[in-house]
């Protein structure tokens, strides 16, 4: 089975700007989550999308959006882009919902964004 | 709300030495809990996964043992090897106040081992 691929992986964009970053999941993978990495923050949650539908959000300013289409593809969008927004974007996807068990998650290689 | 605290690094350690990585974690209810391990230019990896008490979960010479008295998940290796120098996340799948799971991880701890 084919990983999660993320695409493009390195952008690099002027502040202002906007940005769409795409995730295409594991085959029968259901549910993608998006999170931004930073040395200074760590993982952080973005949101999480299941059958095209947001289904949790963190704690991120309305510039930051997300999708889901029907393949289960996802993308995100950055508008009005800042400095603070260079980091490493993951994808993540797992197969299902809320089945509960240890349903692990299955991520990308990243997106490094830089925002000059 | 739910949380994972994992010991600051870098760990810097000789090979063939023993490693523990420290994770505790805050969570109500019944968490299932990982460790993804992150190499240079990469993204996550599922390490090793423990579902409830006392279960271990163990791969590639590293095991961690679920404790829920202790609420911890701590990771361990018997003798360390150059290639495992990477960043080591612990993370948690729990049910949220929405009613649906999410997932917490750690800040990262990044491990050094010298030749």
């Amino acid at each position: 089975k084919a990983g999660v691929t993320q695409t493009p992986r390195y952008l690099i964009k002027t502040r202002g700007q906007q940005v769409t970053l795409s995730c295409s999941p594991i085959s029968g993978h259901r549910s993608v989550s998006w999170y931004q990495q930073t040395p200074g923050q760590g993982l952080q949650f973005l949101f999480e999308y299941f059958s095209e539908t947001q289904r949790n959000k963190g704690n991120f300013p309305g510039r930051f959006s997300g999708r889901q289409f029907s393949n289960s593809r996802s993308e995100m969008n950055v508008s009005t882009l800042e400095l603070g927004d260079s980091a490493l974007y993951l994808c993540a996807s797992s197969p299902t919902g809320d089945s509960g068990g240890g349903h692990e998650q299955y991520f990308g290689p990243g997106t490094r964004l830089t925002v000059t | 709300g739910d949380s994972v605290t994992q010991m600051e690094g870098p760990v810097t350690l000789s090979e063939e030495a023993f490693l523990t990585i420290n994770c505790t974690y805050t969570a109500t209810g019944y968490p299932s809990l990982f460790w993804y391990v992150q190499y240079p230019g990469e993204g996550l990896q599922l390490l090793l996964k423990a579902t409830k008490a006392d279960d271990k979960g163990s791969n590639k010479g590293f095991e961690a043992t679920y404790r829920k008295e202790t609420t911890s998940f701590h990771l361990e290796k018997g003798s360390v090897q150059v290639s495992d120098s990477a960043v080591y996340f612990c993370a948690l799948r729990s049910l949220g106040t929405s009613g649906t799971y999410k997932y917490i991880f750690g800040t990262g701890t990044r491990l050094k081992v010298l030749a």
